[in-house]
């Protein structure tokens, strides 16, 4: 069954260094997200892509996130630098067309650690 | 402003028995029905059912079913025959009009042996 990846599961790290997760959603899959979850919170969308373009970065803090989709496939998001703040779940999901029917299947997440 | 409303932070069921999670919506279009997910403590948020709001019969896959009430703007979340693996946070979600999902706080459930 085709999956979503993302790496790595883990990542600690210490405020002001720079970190960067990747991902490479379902094969055939326009559409690619990126949601960021706060402990005991749900996930909330940072930026949305259709094939290369970016259709949403309005919760993307931009001065120190930023992301990337170069061919319409894997995804990279970057944060520089790293913030206390930025501690969280970051999760990674595709979908087919984007369409508001339909699903998003997520990868495993990475969970950071700012220190 | 859309708004998904869980108001069970936790629950807690029998093994074996059925449980019914709660969600209601407060948006402006509802009309694109809505999603439920479950996220072990692993973390992965996994697909478990959709319902688009004017389906005709509520959905089901497996042991999951929703009960979607368009009058009382609610879309509830039964799992039948709950078993230990079951045992999770579940959110719902409702694909906004940005096309993201805006999601619910989310329930922990528990189920006991």
């Amino acid at each position: 069954e085709a999956e979503v990846a993302q790496s790595p599961r883990y990542k600690i790290t210490e405020k002001s260094q720079a970190v960067a997760f990747w991902c490479d959603p379902i094969s055939g899959h326009a559409t690619l997200y990126w949601y960021r979850q706060i402990l005991g919170q749900g996930p909330e969308l940072l930026v949305q892509f259709q094939d290369e373009s970016v259709v949403d970065d309005s919760q993307l803090p931009k001065d120190r996130f930023s992301a990337e989709r170069l061919k319409g496939v894997d995804s990279t998001l970057k944060i520089q630098p790293a913030e206390l703040g930025d501690s969280a779940m970051y999760l990674c999901a595709s979908s087919l067309t984007g369409g508001r029917r339909d699903t998003q299947y997520f990868g495993p997440g990475t969970r950071l650690t700012v220190l | 402003a859309q708004k998904i409303t869980q108001t069970q932070p936790g629950m807690f069921v029998q093994e074996k028995e059925a449980v019914t999670l709660d969600c209601t919506y407060d948006t402006s279009d509802p009309s694109y029905g809505l999603f439920w997910y479950k996220q072990p403590s692993s973390g992965e948020m996994i697909f478990l059912i959709y319902q688009g709001s004017y389906d005709q019969q509520n959905a089901t896959e497996g042991r999951y079913s929703l009960n979607f009430q368009k009058a009382r703007k609610s879309a509830n979340l039964v799992i039948s025959a709950s078993q230990l693996g079951d045992s999770a946070m579940y959110f719902c979600a409702w694909p906004g009009s940005a096309r993201q999902l805006t999601f619910g706080s989310g329930t922990q459930l528990t189920v006991l042996p």
